[in-house]
């Protein structure tokens, strides 16, 4: 089915484990994005991706490692996780930089004993 | 960072009333506002994305307006019913990269 898809929903892991949060869409949009959601917080961004190739920082990326090799793969990682960073997960894909809505996958929550 | 403000932060109403939320934003460097909407165990779905000073836009019940001038946006719902419980969450960006930055959301509960 088209869309955005991310994997795994739910991940328990231990302090200073590497995990990897896969998303992966469909509509060859260019642009991608992380976003993890806290409570008593929006939706901060991570990583962004404009394209293959091209990542940059959002507000919170201390602690996490993005690729972008193709379109349509965008995983995010944890290189050695923290408590700090149990949280719920958002990939959204965007089709340009212009005003396109965000298309939001379905969240992965992320627990970080 | 940017500043993005939704008021209020929840809102409990019965079936059939009028809402409308406020979302304040910085005026400088304005380029666009998005408006979503996030039902519980699902992930946010686009509303609106509104542009230009004075944009009106309306999906069925939901309306949104805009002013860039100064820095407000606010949607309403009109007649609301259960079906509308939701978070509603607007976002803010100052450029073509669309990177969005996000107010907290308003929680609204219609009770039937």
């Amino acid at each position: 089915d088209a869309g955005i898809t991310q994997s795994p929903r739910y991940k328990i892991t231990e302090t200073g484990r590497q995990v990897t949060l896969m998303c992966h869409q469909t509509w060859s949009h260019s642009y991608m994005f992380w976003y993890r959601q806290d409570l008593g917080h929006g939706l901060r961004l991570i990583y962004y991706s404009a394209a293959a190739d091209i990542t940059d920082k959002g507000e919170v990326p201390d602690g996490y490692v993005v690729s972008r090799s193709k379109t349509e793969n965008f995983p995010l990682t944890l290189e050695s996780a923290t408590r700090s960073q149990t949280s719920v997960y958002f990939c959204a894909s965007s089709r340009q930089g212009d005003n396109s809505p965000l298309h939001f996958g379905n969240g992965t929550r992320l627990t970080v004993t | 960072i940017l500043n993005v403000e939704q008021s209020p932060q929840s809102l409990h109403v019965q079936e059939g009333d009028s809402t409308n939320f406020t979302c304040s934003f910085p005026s400088s460097n304005f380029y666009a506002l998005h408006w979503y909407r996030w039902e519980t165990a699902k992930s946010p779905e686009a509303l609106f994305v509104m542009t230009l000073n004075g944009d009106e836009k309306k999906k069925g019940r939901i309306s949104a307006t805009l002013n860039t001038k100064e820095g407000y946006s606010y949607l309403y719902i009109k007649g609301s019913q259960p079906e509308d419980s939701a978070t509603y969450l607007c976002a803010f960006n100052t450029g073509a990269n669309s990177k969005l930055t996000f107010g907290k959301g308003i929680t609204l509960s219609v009770r039937p």
